[in-house]
């Protein structure tokens, strides 16, 4: 039974650059979650996909968008990239027809902006 | 602003001893769940403790809820090494987003 993954495990880019993060969920999981987890914090909720909708979104820009595909995977696009950008970027899958409330967490894609 | 703010920042205990780490929110929840990270990886889920329920076990894992105090306690029994890593609390409080604390770092040295 497959994990979460997410791709790449590491990039660094530059300043104004854009970047995109890859997911795919939990085997059998429908609805994807990206959070922002800076050094020594906590995730920060980033938004929610499920059925290819972005259904809740957390305090983040218009610099970050995602999609989510028909197989359930997702990507997570940042364009204009600041050196704040810097982090942790992790995905969660969960099942929307369940609880709901406990997430499945991908390993990350630790991101490094000059 | 984070809706769960974790107790303490940090902990370092000796192998076998108990370790209590505490969360206290602000807003009504409707759930609270503690997960682990280990060295900056993926968050696994420990344990999830309903707005109706006051206490849940887990293996070597005792969670507690007051919402009345609006705070959570979790502790680990009999520590090893292999727990040492970060504990977060987190919390829904309606629709679809879970909010996370800071965060306690636990070391446990054998």
């Amino acid at each position: 039974d497959a994990g979460v993954t997410q791709s790449p495990t590491h990039l660094i880019k530059t300043r104004g650059q854009q970047v995109t993060l890859r997911c795919s969920p939990k085997s059998g999981h429908d609805t994807v979650s990206w959070y922002q987890q800076a050094l020594g914090q906590g995730p920060q909720f980033i938004f929610q996909y499920y059925e290819e909708e972005e259904r809740q979104r957390g305090n983040f820009p218009d610099r970050f968008s995602g999609h989510q595909f028909p197989n359930y995977s997702s990507e997570l696009n940042v364009n204009a990239l600041l050196l704040g950008d810097s982090a942790l970027y992790l995905c969660a899958s969960s099942l929307a027809s369940g609880s709901g409330e406990t997430q499945y967490f991908g390993p990350g894609t630790r991101l490094l902006v000059l | 602003s984070q809706q769960g703010e974790e107790d303490p920042q940090a902990l370092s205990i000796q192998e076998g001893e108990n370790a209590t780490m505490n969360c206290s929110y602000k807003t009504s929840i409707n759930n609270l769940q503690w997960y682990r990270q280990n060295s900056g990886r993926g968050l696994v889920h420990l344990i999830l403790i309903r707005s109706n329920e006051r206490e849940k076990h887990s293996g070597r894992l005792r969670v507690t809820l007051d919402t009345s105090k609006k705070s959570s306690s979790l502790l680990i029994t009999a520590s090893r090494a292999a727990d040492t890593a970060s504990y977060f609390c987190a919390t829904r409080t309606g629709g679809f987003k879970t909010i996370f604390g800071a965060g306690t770092r636990l070391f446990v040295k054998a």
